[in-house]
């Protein structure tokens, strides 16, 4: 199976930061890798995929980046409602697998 | 809009058997452009995916899970089911069903359930 990590684990920012998560595979999955962001208590809502393409109705702050083994997802400039835990999962084979997920808290 | 929604037993016992239904309305399950998946979340961990279907009955699932578990269409209700067998506390979790979106360059779970918690406990 493939493992997905992210870097950090946690992070604290303030509205206006620019945040970056970061998401490694444990062999090359080219682009196939996603990003969902859910809030406590809700189902994960689709961010990314196929590394850098924007869901239909994501807010342009959000972007990716990545392929082969390395990912990135960044949040222009971090917004109240952005405050929430974000995974990366890959579609690359069976079975797909979620990182652990990044919580961002406000400072 | 289509919507998808969980419903099952809050608990279940230990080896027993776990049988959850996902609703969808406002969209057809069968459905050539999309699937449907179950994906769960034990209490303040990460999501796991553990199985999908297609419109053609064709399923797929994690293989620490395959021995235990079955996904189903029902289309006359337009529903698709979880079974989950020989059930331990380490099943406890949300559960939640969701559609997938298959294409060359993506695989994509691109609208939830609000998800089902469910306790095996005895």
């Amino acid at each position: 199976d493939i493992q997905m990590t992210q870097s950090p684990s946690s992070l604290s920012a303030s509205v206006g930061d620019r945040v970056t998560i970061t998401c490694r595979a444990s062999q090359s999955i080219n682009s196939y890798l996603n990003w969902y962001q859910q809030k406590p208590g809700k189902a994960p809502q689709l961010l990314i995929y196929a590394s850098s393409s924007l869901q239909s109705g994501v807010p342009s702050r959000f972007s990716g980046s990545g392929s082969g083994t390395d990912f990135i997802l960044t949040i222009s400039s971090l917004q109240p409602e952005d405050f929430a835990t974000y995974y990366c999962q890959h579609s690359y084979n069976i079975p797909f697998t979620f990182g652990p997920g990044t919580k961002v808290n406000i400072k | 809009q289509v919507q998808l929604q969980e419903s099952g037993p809050g608990l279940v016992k230990p080896s027993e058997t776990l049988s959850l239904t996902c609703t969808v309305s406002g969209g057809s399950v069968i459905s050539a452009s999309y699937y449907w998946t179950w994906i769960r979340q034990p209490p303040g961990r990460g999501l796991e995916w553990i199985g999908y279907i297609y419109y053609s009955g064709s399923t797929n699932y994690d293989p620490s899970l395959k021995s235990r578990v079955s996904i189903s269409l029902n289309t006359s209700n337009n529903q698709f089911s979880l079974k989950l067998n020989s059930l331990t506390a380490a099943d406890t979790a949300v559960y939640y069903c969701a559609r997938g979106e298959s294409s060359t360059y993506y695989d994509v779970f691109d609208l939830w359930g609000q998800g089902t918690m469910v306790s095996v406990s005895s």
